[in-house]
């Protein structure tokens, strides 16, 4: 099918380490991306490609893919961290995909 | 460094026509970089509306693609939404971003939007 699928919530304890999924055919073909979204501010790439991190964001986000999930980690979650994150990928027709979101509340 | 900034009204009747444009700064939009539309409902998620190369080529969501034209202004450096027969449903922030070209690396393809405007709120309301 042509959509991505994410976990509507996740929490994780401040400094333990979380992981947040996202299911979808594409990703067969496609490495995903992820964005953070923080209340009332536009998404920020935080992970694209095998693992790789644009400039600025911290080494504990990372990601990884297996089969037709993709994974972004975040080993030593902090406080700032909480947000809502959002993979994308295409679809075989070339069409953007994105996840429905995960809201991660740090506790 | 690019900076994307959109504008246009914030407000727009039912059954017409929204429209923005996004402004492109630090940068050409003749770049090799596709320019993208995405917008985001109220407490809902991102939605991918359609994107355009400075050719002039694009490409649509196909459950938009009847009422959304996207076209690119190199003079102006700019790119712009039009998004016909609006119904508070098309009620969103809307963002403009860069997305970058389809790379491949280990068998897999990739690609990302690495920079966002900071959206715009478009209300559909009379």
């Amino acid at each position: 099918s042509s959509e991505l699928t994410q976990d509507p919530a996740v929490s994780v304890a401040l400094g333990q380490t979380v992981r947040i999924t996202c299911q979808g055919d594409s990703l067969r073909s496609y490495y995903a991306s992820w964005y953070q979204q923080k209340p009332g501010q536009a998404p920020v790439l935080v992970i694209y490609g095998k693992n790789n991190r644009p400039s600025g964001i911290p080494d504990r986000f990372s990601g990884s893919s297996s089969g037709n999930t993709a994974s972004l980690t975040i080993t030593g979650a902090q406080a700032e961290d909480e947000a809502d994150y959002y993979c994308n990928s295409r679809d075989s027709s070339g069409n953007h995909l994105f996840g429905g979101g995960t809201k991660l509340t740090v506790l | 460094q690019v900076q994307l900034q959109e504008s246009g009204p914030g407000l727009v009747k039912p059954s017409g026509t929204l429209s923005l444009t996004c402004a492109v700064s630090g940068g050409s939009i003749s770049s090799s970089n596709w320019w993208s539309w995405v917008r985001q409902p109220p407490g809902k998620g991102l939605e991918w509306i359609g994107e355009i190369y400075h050719s002039g080529s694009t490409n649509y969501n196909p459950s938009l693609k009847s009422r959304v034209t996207i076209s690119v202004d190199k003079s102006k450096n700019q790119f712009s939404l039009k998004l016909s027969s609006v119904t508070a449903a098309d009620t969103a922030v809307y963002y403009c971003a860069r997305t970058g070209p389809i790379s491949v690396t280990t068998g897999y393809y990739y690609y990302y939007m690495d920079v966002w405007g900071k959206g715009t709120t478009v209300t559909v309301s009379s």
